[in-house]
């Protein structure tokens, strides 16, 4: 089974500024599947990122995925209002999927 | 448009069965992956398992001995059950399609109580 750790745990940052979002695979993740959602308090999460770097659709071009093997990061280019949020990856290439602990986004 | 609804008990006694159902819209049952997530309130995420029509079944390790994901064709649904429930199955219940997930459903929350 992989283990997927996010850091930071929380991350406090201003509308405008950038963000940059961290998530280590304890086993390389096969043909970098791995994804990132966004949920909001009372939401299901939201498909942001897959395949490492691919935006879902209607997801805006300030959100970027990078990364490969066992190191992937998710970059929020300039903050909006409705970007503050708690923030998944998952990687599927394994048959046991996995979730990273999450890390939270608040305003500074 | 891709619909999920998530269905069943808000309210489980302690080392009884938890069932719940996903009804699917929008689009046949008889592709994709079909998954089951749950989140304990105020925690992170959980991937319980998933089923590929046609396919097999794929579960977590820490949960495999209790729980078992099938599928309806006839209904476009599919389901889940979770055995022996502790007050630590408490949790919202996801339904998903795909691989990663693109479509959810909104989530049911069921309590394990007495």
């Amino acid at each position: 089974e992989i283990v997927l750790t996010q850091s930071p745990g929380t991350l406090s940052l201003s509308p405008g500024e950038r963000a940059t979002l961290s998530c280590r695979a304890s086993q390389s993740v096969t043909n970098s599947n791995l994804a990132w959602y966004q949920q909001k308090p009372g939401q299901a999460p939201r498909l942001l990122v897959y395949g490492a770097s691919f935006r879902a659709t209607g997801i805006p071009d300030r959100f970027s995925g990078s990364g490969s093997g066992t190191d992937f990061t998710l970059t929020i280019s300039r903050l909006e209002a409705e970007d503050f949020a708690v923030y998944y990856c998952q990687q599927y290439g394994s048959s046991l999927q996995s979730f990273g602990q999450g890390t939270k986004l608040e305003i500074k | 448009q891709v619909r999920l609804q998530e269905s069943g008990p808000g309210l489980v006694k302690p080392s009884e069965t938890l069932s719940l159902t996903c009804s699917v819209s929008g689009g046949s049952i008889t592709n994709y992956y079909w998954t089951w997530i749950r989140q304990p309130p105020g925690k992170g995420l959980e991937w319980i398992g998933n089923i590929y029509y046609g396919g097999g079944t794929n579960y977590n390790p820490s949960l495999k001995s209790r729980v078992t994901i099938s599928v309806d064709t006839s209904k476009n649904q599919f389901s889940l059950k979770l055995s022996s429930v502790t007050a630590a199955d408490t949790a919202v219940y996801y339904c998903a399609r795909g691989l990663p997930w693109q479509y959810w459903g909104q989530g049911t929350l069921v309590t394990v109580s007495s």
